[in-house]
Order: structure tokens, then C-alpha cells, then sequence
């Protein structure tokens, strides 16, 4: 079992502020990292995958960034909705076939 | 497309009784996957599957059975259910492996007493 964290576990965000948080993996056997948004009563949803040292994303407000050789990732959610409200969930690929889970920051944007 | 379905979403069992957990895709992927969620633990792997005929161990096995006969189904199945194994059930599948983009069936909620 490999050690994915993510920090911090939660966060307070005021509608309109910009704020990010951090997904640390282990630095070697690395396939792929996973970034997925999941709402209350909802399902994961992909947000981001990225398989490459330096790898930038972006999706509407949301962007991620990825270093491979430290074993970091970074999601950033610029100019916050009550809407991002959700737990973001990041996943270490390390082999072929399986996926290694952390678990989760949860993010609440007040109006 | 209807994407994972699982069936069903909610189920109570008593120790002891076995029950098998259905999952299908109608996306034409070829791995599937089990995970069991519970609080403050993540999401955590049970089985997968890179293709019919293939499964294979992941972090949290025991106690599940599965089994890949067709591309579509990925059933996972309890043997003899624990109260260790209350938890929310989720089924995802993507295009070749881990690598890709998992898509999650809305989950199954099991309570064993």
C-alpha cells in the first residue's frame, strides 16, 4: 500500500477567492495521477489526468499541475463558486492496472 | 449511452449471507474495477479487470470474489458478508487501464448486521 496524501483534509473558501491544495505521491513507478471532483450523493468525476513531469491542466476555473520527480501535485480553483463546493480527490496510477486513492480534501465555498 | 449502472443501490444483509454486487458498461471499456469507500479512507481498490478473462487483486481483496466473463458485466461478489464489509460500493470503468479516465456507476450502499 503506497502512502497518497492529500492536504489539506478540508477548507473554508469565500465565494470569489481563489485557493489550491496538495496531492504528494511516491516519487517512483509513476504512471499516470488522477484529479476527480465528487459531490454529496454524487459520483467521482475526472476532472484531470496527467502523465507527464510538468504537466499543466486547466478546466474552466480549475487547473492542476504535476511534479513527478518530488511526487507532487497541485489543483487550484480560481475565483470560487458556491458550485466547487465538492471533495476533490486525487489517485496514484503505479502500476498497470491499479489506482491508489487519498483521501480527499473537501472544499466549502460560502457565499 | 447509460455509462456503469449498478445494481442495486441499497442492501442490508445478516452475517453470513452472500450477494453478489452487478455492474455493467455499455461504453465498450475494456478495464473495470471495484472500490469500497468508507469515511475517511478514500476510495480504496477491491478488484480489477484489464479484460474479459483477466481480474486481479487489488489493496483490499478479501473477502470478494470476482469474475470477468464478458467486456460489458464486472460482478463483485461477497462470500460470506461481515459487518467489516458496511461500506459504499462504487464500480468504475475506463478505456484500457488505470491510466485513463475512470467513470464511476452511482454506487451501492450494503449494511450487513
Amino acid at each position: 500500500i503506497l502512502n497518497v496524501e492529500q492536504s489539506p483534509q478540508s477548507l473554508h473558501v469565500q465565494e470569489g477567492d481563489s485557493t489550491n491544495f496538495t496531492c504528494s505521491f511516491p516519487s517512483s513507478n509513476f504512471y499516470a495521477l488522477h484529479w476527480y471532483r465528487w459531490e454529496t450523493a454524487k459520483s467521482p468525476e475526472a476532472l484531470f489526468v496527467m502523465t507527464l513531469n510538468g504537466d499543466e491542466k486547466k478546466k474552466g476555473r480549475i487547473s492542476a499541475t504535476l511534479n513527478t520527480k518530488e511526487g507532487y501535485s497541485y489543483l487550484y480553483i480560481k475565483g470560487s463558486q458556491p458550485e466547487d463546493s465538492a471533495t476533490y480527490l486525487c489517485a496514484f496510477n503505479h502500476s498497470w492496472g491499479k489506482l491508489q486513492f487519498g483521501a480527499g480534501t473537501q472544499v466549502v465555498v460560502t457565499p | 449511452n447509460a455509462g456503469v449502472t449498478q445494481t442495486p443501490k441499497f442492501q442490508v444483509l445478516k452475517t453470513g449471507q452472500s450477494m453478489t454486487l452487478q455492474c455493467a458498461q455499455d461504453m465498450n471499456h475494456e478495464y473495470m474495477s471495484w472500490y469500497r469507500q468508507d469515511p475517511g479512507m478514500g476510495l480504496r481498490l477491491i478488484h480489477y479487470s484489464v479484460g474479459a478473462g483477466i481480474t486481479d487483486q487489488g489493496e483490499v481483496p478479501n473477502g470478494y470474489n470476482v469474475s470477468r466473463s464478458t467486456t460489458e458485466d464486472f460482478p463483485l461478489r461477497l462470500l460470506s458478508a461481515a459487518p467489516s464489509q458496511t461500506s459504499v460500493y462504487f464500480c468504475a470503468s475506463s478505456y484500457s487501464a488505470a491510466r485513463y479516465e475512470q467513470y464511476f456507476g452511482p454506487g451501492t450502499r450494503l449494511t450487513v448486521t
